[in-house]
């Protein structure tokens, strides 16, 4: 399986942009990244997922290298209320090759400070 | 459009009394679907994953079973709870392939006494 690691805490100020790095440098061709977040006491939320191009949404970019090892989540204008775990995921594959166990990292905890 | 039920939101049980804990999915057919439980200040830790009915994968070895009875139906049990039992436990279903996110409930809080 393909891990992740990623740093288990950043600040940042309301506002500015929220660069959150992850680690994957065992991920396969055929591996997804996907990013979630977690605020507290609630399910995580899926946040974007990319395979090799940079993606973006209305939430988030996704930022991965050519090499595909690591990737960048952008928050463009962080907000209290993205004050969160996020995060970084690599799918992996069940027997069978079409259906996939989902494992999570500890996450980064990412404050959003006033 | 889809839906994940879990149930019950809260949850305060004695040691060595039994649980079972229901999520149901609505709106798909054939989803993944998984078990997860989250201890004070951790991280989320996958317990149970099943492909279909009656098709269960289990993690780690521990105090609890899973059970899929229907499509649509994953159902968390055990039959006499431990201190360690506690802490917030989360279904979650995804669709079959690989290029799919993951919806989440929004948990049970269980708390063993």
């Amino acid at each position: 399986d393909a891990k992740t690691t990623q740093p288990t805490s950043m600040d940042c100020a309301e506002g500015r942009a929220a660069n959150l790095p992850c680690n994957h440098s065992t991920i396969s061709g055929n591996e997804y990244v996907y990013w979630y977040r977690q605020i507290h006491s609630q399910g995580p939320q899926y946040i974007i997922h990319g395979l090799k191009n940079n993606e973006t949404n209305e939430m988030a970019s996704l930022i991965i290298t050519e090499d595909r090892k690591s990737s960048t989540l952008i928050l463009p204008h962080a907000t209290l209320r993205d004050t969160a775990v996020y995060y970084c995921i690599v799918r992996v594959a069940y027997s069978g090759g079409s259906n996939y166990k989902l494992t999570f990292g500890k996450g980064t905890l990412l404050t959003v400070n006033p | 459009s889809q839906t994940i039920h879990q149930w019950p939101a809260t949850l305060v049980q004695p040691v060595g009394s039994p649980l079972s804990l229901e999520c149901t999915v609505e709106g798909t057919s054939n989803p993944n679907l998984y078990w997860y439980r989250q201890a004070a200040g951790r991280g989320l830790q996958l317990l149970f994953y099943s492909v279909g009915i009656g098709q269960i994968s289990s993690e780690v070895p521990q105090n609890l079973s899973a059970s899929r009875p229907q499509d649509r139906q994953f159902i968390l049990s055990s039959k006499k709870l431990l201190l360690s039992d506690s802490g917030f436990y989360l279904c979650a279903w995804t669709s079959s392939g690989m290029n799919t996110e993951a919806f989440f409930g929004q948990g049970t809080r269980l708390t063993v006494v």
